[in-house]
């Protein structure tokens, strides 16, 4: 049964820590999305490859948040330095796109961050 | 700037009634609208997709209509069961490269 992965589930951190937060894409997906959810906000967009390649990160805080795919089977977003407005739940999506922008979404269970 | 509203926030039913919930976005010119059901601690699942030349899509016991002159998606549930007690998103695509926009959702109790 393919699932996206991410690691960890629950992350409490203190102000001003580094935190890492990984993803598995399900394999043969060629798109990967990064979302925080708040109660706030709902659901915002972080960061979105394709094929690896950065297409869109206008959503992410540029000086504290990094999202890298070091290879096909990963994606990982980092928050340096983490800060209390950081706290929200992290999710990670991936998809197959063929180009007509149909693809569905396969979501993770999300990393639930909570920066202290 | 799109922006996707979902009212009511909750919504709580008897079992068996059949119900609706509602969608409405501000730019009429979307490329698709998907509905998603997120559970408690999980992450979102994707129910329908339909693309902005369809009116209507139906899966099981779910039908999603599209109304983009008026800017409106609904979702119908029909003999609503317990099991469907989550929350119901939907977010639209302004274009086939575009990013998703979301609306809150609604959180949906159906009560035995």
């Amino acid at each position: 049964d393919a699932r996206v992965t991410q690691t960890p589930r629950h992350k409490v951190t203190e102000m001003g820590q580094e935190v890492t937060m990984r993803c598995q894409p399900i394999l043969g997906h060629n798109t990967v999305f990064w979302y925080r959810q708040t109660m706030m906000q709902g659901l915002e967009l972080l960061a979105y490859f394709r094929n690896r390649a950065p297409l869109d990160d206008s959503g992410m805080p540029k000086d504290r948040f990094s999202a890298e795919m070091p290879d096909a089977t990963l994606a990982t977003l980092k928050i340096q330095p983490s800060e209390p407005r950081d706290s929200a739940v992290y999710f990670c999506a991936s998809g197959l796109s063929t180009g007509t922008g149909d693809e569905k979404l396969f979501f993770g269970s999300g990393t639930q961050l909570s920066v202290l | 700037k799109q922006e996707v509203t979902q009212i009511p926030a909750a919504l709580s039913v008897p079992e068996g009634e059949n119900l609706v919930l509602n969608c409405s976005f501000t730019d009429s010119a979307i490329y698709n609208l998907q509905w998603f059901r997120q559970d408690p601690g999980k992450g979102l699942t994707s129910l329908l997709l339909i693309q902005s030349s369809q009116r209507e899509q139906t899966s099981g016991r779910l039908n999603a209509s599209l109304d983009k002159s008026s800017g409106r998606s609904t979702l119908y549930i029909a003999a609503s069961q317990p099991g469907d007690s989550a929350t119901y998103l939907c977010a639209v695509k302004g274009g086939a490269n575009s990013k998703l926009t979301f609306g809150k959702g609604i959180t949906l109790s159906v009560r035995p």
